[in-house]
C-alpha cells in the first residue's frame, strides 16, 4: 500500500495525559501537513513540514502541541497535558506540490 | 469573513439525480482547487483537482471553476447511494497553505 498511513487509528486517554500520533506519508512527497477536524467542520491547519523543516505553525496551536519529522520521512504529533477540547480527528496529509492526499486519521477522545 | 464558504446542507436527493455542490472564496490568490469526499469517520479522499478556470470531467464528476466570480462547483451525474458522504472543497494559493470549506453533507436516497 503506497498511501498515507496513520497510527493509532483511535486513542482514548484521560485528561492530563500525553499522547503521540504517527504519520507515514507517501515516500516521494516532501511536504507533510497536520490538521485537526471536529464534527461538522473542515480540516483545520495545525502545521506543515518541507522535508525535515517545520515551516509553519498555526497561531491556534498551543505550546502543548509539538510535531517533528526527523529525516524528512515519518512525522509525529505530540499533545502534552491533554484537555477535553483536544478531542477531535487528527489528519495527516502528504503533498507533492499542489494537492493533498490524506491518511485515515487518528480519532482522539479525551475523557 | 472566512477564506472559503460552503453551504453545509444537508442535501438529500433521489438516486439518479444530478447534484450540484458549491463553494465561494474571497482570496483572488487561490490558484489550485480541489474537491474531496469524506465518509463518516474516514480521512478525506481526493476526487478532483483543477488549476484553471473552466470545466474538468472525470466519469460522473465535473469540477467547474469561475475565477472571475470566485466560485467553484462540483457536479455529480447519475448520483448513487454510495455517493452519500460529506464533500469538502479546498483551495491553495502560492503560499503552500490549503484552505477548506466546512463540507456539504449529501445523502442519495435509493
Amino acid at each position: 500500500d503506497t498511501g498515507v498511513s496513520q497510527n493509532p487509528r483511535h486513542k482514548i486517554t484521560k485528561r492530563g495525559q500525553n499522547v503521540t500520533f504517527r504519520c507515514d506519508p507517501i515516500s516521494e512527497h516532501n511536504r507533510l501537513y497536520w490538521y485537526r477536524q471536529t464534527l461538522g467542520q473542515g480540516p483545520e491547519f495545525l502545521t506543515y513540514f518541507q522535508n525535515e523543516a517545520q515551516l509553519e505553525k498555526s497561531r491556534l496551536l498551543s505550546d502543548r502541541f509539538s510535531a517533528e519529522r526527523p529525516k524528512g520521512s515519518f512525522s509525529t504529533l505530540e499533545i502534552q497535558r491533554t484537555e477535553q477540547g483536544d478531542s477531535a480527528m487528527y489528519l495527516c496529509a502528504s503533498t507533492p506540490i499542489e494537492t493533498q492526499y490524506f491518511g485515515p486519521g487518528t480519532r482522539l477522545l479525551v475523557l | 469573513q472566512k477564506e472559503v464558504e460552503q453551504d453545509p446542507g444537508p442535501l438529500s436527493v433521489p438516486e439518479g439525480a444530478i447534484v450540484s455542490l458549491n463553494c465561494t472564496y474571497s482570496n483572488s490568490a487561490f490558484q489550485y482547487f480541489m474537491w474531496y469526499r469524506q465518509y463518516s469517520r474516514k480521512g478525506p479522499e481526493l476526487l478532483m483537482y483543477t488549476y484553471s478556470s473552466g470545466n474538468k470531467e472525470d466519469g460522473r464528476f465535473t469540477a467547474q471553476v469561475d475565477k472571475s466570480s470566485k466560485y467553484i462547483s462540483l457536479f455529480i451525474r447519475d448520483s448513487q447511494p454510495s455517493d452519500s458522504a460529506t464533500y469538502l472543497c479546498a483551495m491553495m494559493s502560492t503560499g503552500n497553505q490549503f484552505y477548506f470549506g466546512t463540507g456539504t453533507s449529501l445523502t442519495v436516497i435509493p
